[in-house]
């Protein structure tokens, strides 16, 4: 199963865009990167997933890395609502499960 | 939309007895259901998968006698934590997705678990 890796904490300015960064350097070919975020207490909501292609929803874009070693989640104008824990996961196994990584506590701050 | 519900959204029970939590997909038919545990400040820690009508697969670590998961109908799937213990305590947490040709899995709002 891919392991990823992502910085334990990140602030950014209200308005601004959050980059916030995965490394899934043992992601293997048909492994998806997909991204959630939990606010506390709640379950996790999906923002956006990919394989190897950059990809963009209205809630966030992901730019995917050529080698597909790691990944980047913008949220191109921060708003303090959107301070919650940021996972990126990586897809695996027949079923399709989701390896979580430790996530990144994004703080947007006013 | 893609809606999980779990119920009860927290429950307190005492050691021994067993507890059932309900995860429904609410307005899809989920062919697949996990269903994970996260303890405080911690990441998700998958515990199954469930696929409609047949058994669970259980990971690595999650003793299957005691979290007994039923997979009934392609909306409904149940984790029940049985003879319960103070260790058990956990936020409980489903998901659902359509099926293997679209992967994406939606969670639920989470069960509070706590065993005195």
């Amino acid at each position: 199963d891919a392991k990823t890796t992502q910085p334990p904490s990140m602030d950014c300015a209200e308005g601004r865009a959050a980059n916030l960064p995965c490394n899934h350097s043992t992601i293997s070919g048909n492994e998806y990167v997909y991204w959630y975020r939990q606010i506390h207490s709640q379950g996790p909501q999906y923002i956006i997933h990919g394989l190897k292609n950059n990809e963009t929803n209205e809630m966030a874009s992901l730019i995917i890395t050529e080698d597909r070693k790691s990944s980047t989640l913008i949220l191109p104008h921060a708003t303090l609502r959107d301070t919650a824990v940021y996972y990126c996961a990586a897809t695996s196994g027949s079923a399709r499960q989701l390896t979580f990584g430790s996530g990144t506590q994004l703080t947007v701050l006013p | 939309g893609a809606v999980v519900s779990q119920h009860p959204s927290r429950v307190i029970c005492k050691s021994g007895t067993s507890v059932k939590i309900e995860c429904r997909s609410l307005d899809f038919q989920a062919t697949t259901m996990f269903w994970y545990r996260q303890f405080p400040k911690q990441s998700l820690m998958l515990m199954a998968t469930s696929n409609e009508g047949s058994k669970a697969t259980y990971e690595q670590g999650v003793e299957k006698d005691k979290f007994l998961i039923n997979h009934a109908s392609l909306t409904l799937s149940t984790l029940t934590v049985t003879s319960a213990h103070p260790e058990d305590s956990s936020f409980y947490i489903c998901s659902a997705s359509r099926g293997p040709s679209t992967d994406t899995q939606y969670f639920g709002p989470g069960t509070r678990l706590t065993v005195l």
